[in-house]
């Protein structure tokens, strides 16, 4: 199976910080990579998809970049409503595997 | 708009077997997959595995082969996931969503709790 490794597991930012969160894969996936926003007793929702695709209705101050083994997900200007848990899932294979989450907290 | 919506918490024995329901409206209900992912308490998300309910065709996580079943009846737009051989590991929130790749649209999710 894919591993996917997320970096860090908790990031502490204050409201209009720039912030990056990275995904690894433990092999090449392409650009087949998602990433998803989860709060507290919620589902999870779609950010990105293909690595750096918007899904619609996202704002645009969500952006993802990489392809092959590493990618980034990028938050230029952190909002009130972004604090949350972010999730990187890779679709290549057969199978799917998420990360282990990134928790964003307020600093 | 596209909308799917999960069977209620349900309280389960170690070793019994629990079907969560997952209802779609809104949308063609065989025109995409449906796939299963579970979230442990204070834990990230796992994928179980998912169908495609236009060929009945499904893919499973190998850590849950043998012990998984998901349908899809179409005439009702409605997918189940069954897993058996309950432990109390199992405690989760169980949730299905659109999509074989990107997962675009979420259940509600149902908890599901293993308990003596």
């Amino acid at each position: 199976d894919i591993q996917m490794t997320q970096s860090p597991s908790t990031l502490s930012a204050s409201v209009g910080d720039r912030v990056t969160i990275t995904c690894r894969a433990s092999q090449s996936i392409s650009n087949w990579l998602a990433w998803y926003q989860q709060k507290p007793g919620k589902a999870p929702k779609l950010l990105i998809y293909k690595a750096s695709s918007l899904d619609s209705g996202v704002p645009s101050r969500f952006s993802g970049s990489g392809s092959g083994t590493e990618f980034t997900l990028t938050i230029s200007s952190l909002q009130p409503d972004d604090f949350a848990t972010y999730y990187c899932q890779q679709y290549n294979s057969f199978s799917q595997t998420f990360g282990q989450g990134t928790k964003v907290e307020i600093k | 708009q596209f909308q799917l919506v999960q069977s209620g918490a349900d309280v389960k024995t170690p070793g019994s077997s629990v079907k969560v329901y997952c209802k779609a409206s809104g949308g063609t209900f065989n025109s995409y997959e449906i796939t299963w992912v579970r979230q442990a308490p204070g834990q990230g998300l796992e994928w179980l595995g998912g169908i495609n309910p236009m060929f009945g065709t499904t893919n499973y996580a190998q850590k849950f082969q043998g012990r998984v079943a998901i349908t899809a009846d179409e005439s009702t737009s409605t997918a189940h996931m069954e897993l058996s051989s309950l432990t109390y590991e199992d405690t989760a929130v169980y949730y299905c969503a659109r999509g074989s790749g990107q997962l675009d649209y979420w259940g509600q999710g149902t908890l599901v709790t293993v308990s003596s």
